[in-house]
């Protein structure tokens, strides 16, 4: 059975840093991509990065690009979210969801979520 | 960008009706649209790719359709658990975007 489980959230102020994290299990994850959306209260989803299966090719929205870096240890079976110079406006749930295959963009299996919020 | 609308944003709808649900991409997709189911304070919930594919395990009561920039999410007959809110996502290009959502309500 294919398991996502997602840490790493909380409160940070405004201009801060924050590590989340993604366990994953029931699944050869170095052969997916995987990807994180994220939810602000209230609102729609919104796609925010991938990262093929090898690690090598990463790819970010235009919201986060330069201040989120996507990681993966396929030794530990674990995918990261470093995020920094945070903003009121990433406050959100955050899912770690698995990619159909390795680039497709659809994502079949998703964790139940971890929530960031950015206030002072 | 490729902007993705669905439409309507609600409707309520009872317990044995047909329901559709659309969405638009602002251009051509070709067949890489999925379909999400999301209930309240839950993680979504894959059901349709590549426009018309069920995903495993989803009820055949539920149905895509379309091509290039129109498509439609059916369900045939509404059950109790399918109350929730429905979203599109085209992944034929980057940056992987969603549509707004549906909200499926009772009546």
């Amino acid at each position: 059975e294919v398991q996502l489980l997602e840490s790493g959230g909380g409160l940070v102020q405004p201009g801060g840093s924050l590590r989340l994290s993604c366990a994953a299990s029931g699944f050869t994850f170095s052969s997916y991509a995987m990807r994180w959306v994220r939810q602000a209260p209230g609102k729609g989803l919104e796609w925010v990065s991938g990262i093929r299966g090898s690690g090598g090719s990463t790819y970010y929205g235009d919201s986060v690009k330069g201040r989120f870096t996507i990681s993966r240890d396929n030794s530990k079976n674990m995918l990261y979210l470093q995020m920094n110079s945070l903003r009121a406006e990433d406050t959100a749930v955050y899912y770690c969801a698995r990619d159909w295959g390795d680039s497709s963009g659809y994502c079949d299996h998703w964790g139940q979520g971890t929530l960031v919020t950015v206030s002072s | 960008d490729i902007q993705m609308t669905q439409s309507p944003s609600s409707l309520s709808a009872s317990v044995g009706d047909r329901v559709t649900i659309t969405c638009r991409a602002s251009q051509g997709i070709s067949s890489w649209l999925a379909w999400y189911q999301q209930k309240p304070g839950k993680a979504p919930k894959s059901l349709i790719y590549t426009t018309s594919s069920l995903q495993s395990g989803v009820p055949s009561r539920f149905s895509g359709s379309g091509s290039g920039t129109d498509f439609t999410l059916t369900i045939s007959s509404l059950q109790p658990e399918d109350f929730a809110t429905y979203y599109c996502q085209q992944y034929s290009t980057y940056p992987l975007t969603f549509g707004g959502g549906t909200k499926v309500e009772i009546k």
